[in-house]
């Protein structure tokens, strides 16, 4: 069975830190993973996906999240972060079979001026 | 290229009634996906269809749920009788004809049972 785990339910940055989402998963396979977020009122958009090529994936509005194995981890992160990034973020793992997505908790970023 | 629509947007409706709720796909696209986030829960998968067939209904909650996928056009979503438990946001996703394929989302719709 697969699954991912968001170890935050909230998190709050001020703007222009850094900003890290954090995401274990678990997977029988080679797993493929996703990033997507919610904005308010809106709805939801991918971010960025790892299918097995390169393990650090850049992602959309600066994301970036970098595939550890032996961590089994997801971990989205970006450099500096925006009043704009404000926002809820799910860490996703598609089944290999049939396509459904198995999303996390969902995490929700504040961002402080 | 119009993304994933879906309609309505809001719907409040009394305990027992029914409701329909609307998903357009992106056009071309095979997969089409339903999800539900009930409150304070994560995204579940409800059902997956491939063109006009059910490929997995394995997350349809019970038999008051019923969806459809007309002409492998666009799907609809009813529930009859509506209990209290079927407030959530409910969402569509589709994709083109890998289930590896990306899943582009619709906005949802909010559905409230009173």
């Amino acid at each position: 069975a697969q699954s991912v785990t968001q170890l935050d339910s909230h998190v709050s940055v001020s703007e222009g830190t850094p900003v890290l989402l954090r995401c274990n998963y678990s997977s029988s396979y080679s797993p493929s993973l996703f990033w997507y977020v919610q904005h308010p009122n809106k709805g939801l958009q991918l971010l960025l996906k790892y299918t097995s090529a390169a393990t650090l994936v850049k992602g959309i509005n600066g994301f970036e999240a970098e595939f550890k194995k032996s961590e089994t981890s997801f971990h989205l992160t970006k450099p500096s972060a925006h009043m704009s990034d404000a926002a809820e973020y799910f860490c996703v793992v598609s089944d290999p079979n049939t396509g459904k997505l198995i999303f996390g908790q969902g995490t929700t970023l504040q961002v402080k001026p | 290229e119009a993304g994933v629509t879906q309609f309505p947007s809001h719907s409040v409706i009394e305990k027992g009634q029914t409701v329909t709720l609307r998903c357009d796909p992106i056009s071309g696209h095979d997969n089409l996906y339903w999800y539900r986030r009930v409150m304070g829960k994560e995204i579940k998968f409800l059902l997956h269809f491939v063109k006009e067939s059910k490929q997995d209904e394995s997350g349809m909650p019970n038999n008051r749920f019923l969806a459809e996928r007309t002409g492998g056009t666009y799907s609809t979503l009813k529930v009859q009788p509506a209990e209290l438990e079927d407030s959530g946001v409910y969402f569509c996703a589709s994709s083109q004809r890998r289930v590896i394929d990306t899943q582009y989302f619709g906005p949802g719709t909010r559905l409230t049972v009173l």
